[in-house]
């Protein structure tokens, strides 16, 4: 069973631009979710979403944004890219309470 | 407000021997925890979790128990051996928070190294 899929692995962005995350979930799991992993922020909550509605969000500014397809495919975008904003994108899917990660897309901004 | 705490950044422990790594939370609003172990640049692997009506749970060398009124987990690793070397990171989930939302507050980690 094939696991969690993200695209692109690693990016460079320039300051100002934006920036689309893909992620595929594993089989069957309707819900999806996002996180940023920072040195020095640690892993932390983006959003997910269920069934192509955003059903829980993080402390995050609104140039982050989300949504996902009804084959339960997500994408992330981030708009206005901030030399904070490099970091590990996390995404991860889940059928109930175990939450499983893909391998992140490493964001960097120049 | 750090609602999961992994108080030790850093854990070194010989092969073989049992590896303890701790975590301490805030929320009493947490009812199932997890454990993550995770390499750089790599998304966290799922090791084993625990809801809070369970004290223990056990899977092959890795058993997580649960102290509720301490607010405290720890996941034992016996034996441990040196690909167990990785940063290990605890995580909280309110369960129901928001129409069957699971989000995860992450701990800081800790990075276990095991010596050969």
């Amino acid at each position: 069973k094939a696991g969690v899929t993200q695209t692109p692995r690693y990016l460079i962005k320039t300051r100002g631009q934006q920036v689309t995350l893909s992620c595929s979930p594993i089989s069957g799991h309707r819900s999806v979710s996002w996180y940023q992993q920072t040195p020095g922020q640690g892993l932390q909550f983006l959003f997910e979403y269920f069934s192509e509605t955003q059903r829980n969000k993080g402390n995050f500014p609104g140039r982050f944004s989300g949504r996902q397809f009804s084959n339960s495919r997500s994408e992330m975008n981030v708009s206005t890219l901030e030399l904070g904003d490099s970091a590990l994108y996390l995404c991860a899917s889940s059928l109930g309470t175990t939450i499983y990660f893909g391998e992140g897309s490493w964001l960097t901004v120049v | 407000d750090q609602q999961v705490k992994q108080n030790s950044p850093s854990l070194s422990v010989q092969e073989g021997r049992i590896s303890i790594l701790n975590c301490d939370y805030t929320n009493s609003m947490f009812d199932y925890f997890l454990w993550y172990k995770k390499y750089p640049a790599e998304g966290p692997t799922f090791l084993i979790s625990i809801s809070s009506i369970k004290d223990k749970n056990e899977d092959g060398r890795f058993t997580v128990f649960l102290n509720k009124s301490a607010k405290h987990l720890s996941l034992h690793i016996v034996p441990s051996q040196p690909g167990d070397s990785a940063v290990y990171f605890c995580a909280a989930s309110g369960g129901y928070s928001g129409a069957g939302s699971y989000q995860l507050t992450f701990g800081k980690g800790t990075k276990l190294s095991v010596i050969p």
